[in-house]
């Protein structure tokens, strides 16, 4: 399996212009999250999938963030309308519950953002 | 939220010497992970310790577990400059499905 794949791995937008970021998880996984990283608040969970639903979306920021799983190898995390202070590292992770009885997490390379 | 907390913050030493870092949580938890990011990458899964464990290996690596303390540490013994990296504990927060991680500890390995 190629891991996690995650696209694009750099964004430069400017401020007001919708972001889509893409992430192909493991096959086989039926978990998936959206974590945010900065240097002042670390990383953070956005939200969650089990087998394509929205499990947890508590610490996605506000309503211009939104999150799609339309099947079992895709989702989105849109940006609209996006802000400087949207800029981050977006890290897609995927896991299996079933076969290590934990989550135990498998992350993209990332997709770095930059909001001008 | 921010469950775990690593300390320290920062960790500078010797090629060959050993590495300790801290991690420190506040609610009960099923399981507790360690993981590694590389600069500009994605995390590594390093290492699990559930709640009824005290102690596990992996190679050079050595994680403690004090439920009590709610703390955990993690040793990198004989430490080799390919270690430097930052380094995060998470924790499943009261059994949940969701892993939340700590601000991490930065480690460099000098030769």
């Amino acid at each position: 399996d190629a891991g996690v794949i995650q696209s694009p791995r750099h964004e430069v937008t400017e401020m007001g212009q919708e972001v889509t970021l893409r992430c192909k998880p493991i096959s086989g996984h039926d978990y998936l999250f959206w974590y945010r990283q900065t240097m002042m608040r670390g990383l953070e969970l956005l939200i969650y999938f089990n087998n394509n639903v929205p499990i947890d979306d508590s610490g996605m920021p506000e309503d211009r963030f939104s999150a799609k799983m339309p099947n079992a190898s895709f989702s989105t995390l849109k940006i609209q309308p996006s802000e400087p202070r949207d800029s981050a590292v977006y890290f897609c992770a995927s896991s299996s519950w079933t076969v290590s009885g934990a989550n135990v997490l498998t992350f993209g390379a990332g997709s770095r953002l930059t909001v001008l | 939220s921010q469950q775990g907390e690593e300390d320290p913050q920062a960790l500078s030493i010797q090629e060959g010497e050993n590495a300790t870092m801290n991690c420190s949580y506040k609610t009960s938890i099923n399981n507790l992970q360690w993981y590694r990011q590389n600069s500009g990458r994605g995390l590594v899964h390093l290492i699990l310790i559930r709640s009824n464990e005290r102690e596990k290996h992996s190679g050079r690596l050595r994680v403690t577990l004090d439920t009590s303390k709610k703390s955990s540490s993690l040793l990198i013994t004989a430490s080799r400059a390919a270690d430097t990296a930052s380094y995060f504990c998470a924790t499943d927060e009261g059994g949940a499905q969701k892993l939340v991680f700590g601000q991490g500890t930065r480690l460099t390995i000098n030769p």
